[in-house]
């Protein structure tokens, strides 16, 4: 089956420092990618919504100048966490739509970042 | 707005026990996708099942059976005979349905931390 996988799955980096996420299709083509943050015993928050090719689409509150995203091909999108801070520290988990049609999506194995 | 209420934040039971998480959800689409994840401690969400809204039916999946009624805006998940291993965090979650704006985003309810107990 369809499997999006996320790199890194464990990342620790220094305040002030900028850390990378990237998310993967492995198996088809993802024109839509989704990133969601969740912080210890909450829920998943939608961060952005990720178009290949265009600009990512914010959700209220999220900073686009904090969390570059990127979505250049159809199988990588990439979160960038800029001048990461200790608050930034969380569970970082993408998602892909398959296909244009339909409503299959596939989320990947997420990423712990913890900012020191 | 859509939305999703799991208003059950911690459950724990004794092991064998039978156990239902509520889920109630809110849309002003007609067509719409109801989820429910199960996320254990390591992170990663396990998809447990996705029902359109045009399929009331309720579904039956081994240990595992969800009750949709439209009326009450509910999709309902009970686990028969619980075990421990059955022990994780479950998410119900709603989608608008696709097409080629940037739909299909998932929005979670709170989460349900269900504890089985040997």
């Amino acid at each position: 089956g369809a499997v999006v996988s996320q790199h890194p799955s464990w990342v620790i980096c220094k305040s002030g420092t900028s850390v990378k996420i990237e998310c993967r299709s492995l198996d088809f083509q993802a024109t839509t990618m989704f990133w969601y943050r969740q912080f210890p015993k909450q829920s998943l928050m939608l961060m952005a919504t990720s178009n290949e090719g265009s600009k990512a689409t914010y959700e209220q509150g999220v900073e686009k100048d904090k969390f570059l995203i990127n979505h250049a091909s159809l199988t990588l999108s990439t979160l960038t966490v800029t001048s990461a801070h200790p608050e930034d520290s969380s569970f970082y988990i993408c998602s892909a739509r398959a296909g244009q049609s339909g409503n299959t999506i596939y989320f990947g194995e997420g990423s712990w970042l913890t900012v020191v | 707005a859509q939305k999703v209420t799991q208003a059950q934040t911690e459950i724990s039971v004794v092991e064998k026990e039978d156990v239902t998480l509520d889920c109630v959800y809110e849309t002003r689409d007609t067509t719409y996708y109801l989820f429910w994840y199960k996320q254990p401690p390591s992170g990663e969400l396990v998809f447990l099942i996705r029902r359109n809204s045009f399929d009331e039916q309720n579904e039956i999946s081994g240990r595992y059976s969800w009750n949709f009624q439209k009326s009450t805006s509910s999709f309902n998940f009970t686990i028969t005979a619980s075990q421990v291993v059955d022990s994780a965090v479950y998410f119900c979650a709603l989608s608008e349905a696709s097409g080629y704006s940037s739909a299909s985003k998932i929005i979670f309810g709170s989460g349900t931390r269900l504890s089985i107990r040997p």
